[in-house]
């Protein structure tokens, strides 16, 4: 089976602290792992996926197979970076995502 | 061009009534999916849709539940007799295939079952 889950629902952060968002997975084979985020008022968008290896507005995640983990980081937060964080999986073959519960993330001031 | 539609934005309903929900897709994108996301659960697949297939209803959570899509386009989710707990913002989203698995979501239909 397929799981994703993120241990915080909520996480703050004070604005140029670092942050991590957890994310471990649960699956038998290679997965593809993605990171969404839903800024206030707006859609859910795609932030960054593991294969692209980029950083997008700062953060990146690394694909630990060992901890089948998929941590999302950024070493200084930004006031911007306030929203809802979701982890996303995709197992092989032709499967749609499977998301973890979200982290809402505040950066305070 | 356009991203993804859905209509309406916002539904009350009494339990027990019918709703039905719609979403455009991205024109030429070949899946469609639907989730719910309720506070406290995260997102929820519902049913996907990848071009001529059978969709894969396996995430729907009881036969109140169903989806068409015509024509490889429009999505149309189904609800009969609402009851409270269907209450969420229910999601759609589209992509253009498997190998570009990017999905993008539309805004959403929040449903309130009174």
């Amino acid at each position: 089976a397929q799981r994703v889950t993120q241990p915080e629902k909520l996480l703050s952060v004070f604005k140029g602290a670092p942050v991590e968002l957890k994310c471990n997975y649960s699956y038998s084979g290679s997965p593809e792992l993605f990171w969404y985020v839903q800024y206030s008022r707006q859609r859910l968008q795609l932030l960054l996926r593991h294969i692209s290896r980029e950083s997008i507005k700062g953060f990146t995640a690394d694909l630990n197979k060992g901890e089948t983990s998929f941590h999302l980081k950024k070493p200084f937060a930004q006031e911007e970076d306030s929203a809802m964080y979701y982890c996303a999986l995709r197992g092989s073959g032709n499967t749609p995502l499977v998301f973890g519960k979200g982290t809402r993330l505040s950066v305070i001031a | 061009g356009a991203g993804v539609s859905q209509s309406p934005s916002n539904k009350v309903t009494e339990k027990g009534k019918d709703v039905e929900l719609r979403c455009d897709p991205i024109s030429g994108h070949t899946a469609l999916y639907w989730y719910r996301q309720s506070l406290g659960q995260g997102l929820e697949f519902l049913i996907y849709f990848q071009g001529n297939s059978a969709p894969d209803k396996s995430g729907l959570p009881s036969d109140r539940f169903s989806a068409e899509r015509t024509g490889g386009s429009v999505s149309t989710l189904t609800i009969q007799r609402t009851q409270q707990e269907d209450s969420a913002v229910y999601l759609c989203a589209s992509s253009l295939d498997r190998a570009i698995n990017e999905q993008y979501f539309g805004p959403g239909t929040r449903l309130t079952v009174t």
